[in-house]
């Protein structure tokens, strides 16, 4: 049973241009969190989704970023016109249930410059 | 405490050595505490999550408490060995699920 699947691993960004991250939850997995890490920052939540469904999308940013966990397929992860303060870390991570453990990505490394 | 804290920051320890570390979170509206251990370049790797006040679990020679009327959670390492060396984050949720606040973690490197 792979892990949590994230690509690319490292992703640089022109500013303006758009970023895409992709996250392959663990096989029976219907639950899909993403978090970001800030420069000398923990990680911080951004939104949470089930199969075609936004649950808790708080931390998300209020322009250009974006999330989605289609029927069929990766969740998503969309950030439009990039800016350099969006150059972090982005982790996944997905769970079978709503209550049980959580299991990370290895992230994806988004630099803008 | 408003926010998850960690302390110390960073540590450095011998081999055989025993070591912990502190973790407060809010107390408020408490629901669960994870543990995490973050090797560079990898997944960050639960460890244990606790929601009952004096739970108490360990991992072979990792184990942790929980104290959620005051708000703090230790993780206890003994006989510290190199491959123990990695990034030691805690975070709490409020309202179950793994909607996650993080601390800022504390970095552990075991010297030979």
């Amino acid at each position: 049973n792979a892990g949590v699947m994230q690509n690319p691993r490292h992703l640089v960004r022109r500013r303006g241009q758009e970023a895409r991250l992709r996250c392959s939850p663990m096989k029976g997995h219907s639950h899909v969190y993403w978090y970001r890490q800030l420069p000398e920052e923990g990680l911080k939540f951004m939104v949470y989704l089930q199969k075609e469904n936004i649950i808790d999308e708080s931390g998300m940013p209020k322009e250009r970023f974006s999330a989605e966990f289609p029927k069929e397929g990766p969740s998503i992860l969309r950030i439009q016109q990039v800016v350099r303060g969006d150059s972090a870390a982005y982790f996944c991570a997905s769970s079978p249930g709503f209550n049980t453990e959580a299991f990370f990505g290895q992230g994806t490394r988004l630099t803008v410059v | 405490i408003l926010n998850v804290e960690q302390s110390p920051q960073s540590l450095h320890v011998q081999e055989g050595d025993s070591t912990n570390f502190t973790c407060s979170f809010p107390s408020s509206n408490f629901y669960a505490l994870h543990w995490y251990r973050w090797e560079t370049a990898k997944s960050p790797e639960a460890l244990f999550v606790m929601t009952l006040n004096g739970d108490e679990k360990k991992k072979g020679r990792i184990s942790a408490t929980l104290n959620t009327k005051e708000g703090y959670s230790y993780l206890y390492i003994k006989g510290s060995q190199p491959e123990d060396s990695a990034t030691y984050l805690c975070a709490s949720s409020t309202g179950g699920g793994n909607k996650l606040t993080f601390g800022t973690g504390t970095q552990l490197k075991v010297e030979l």
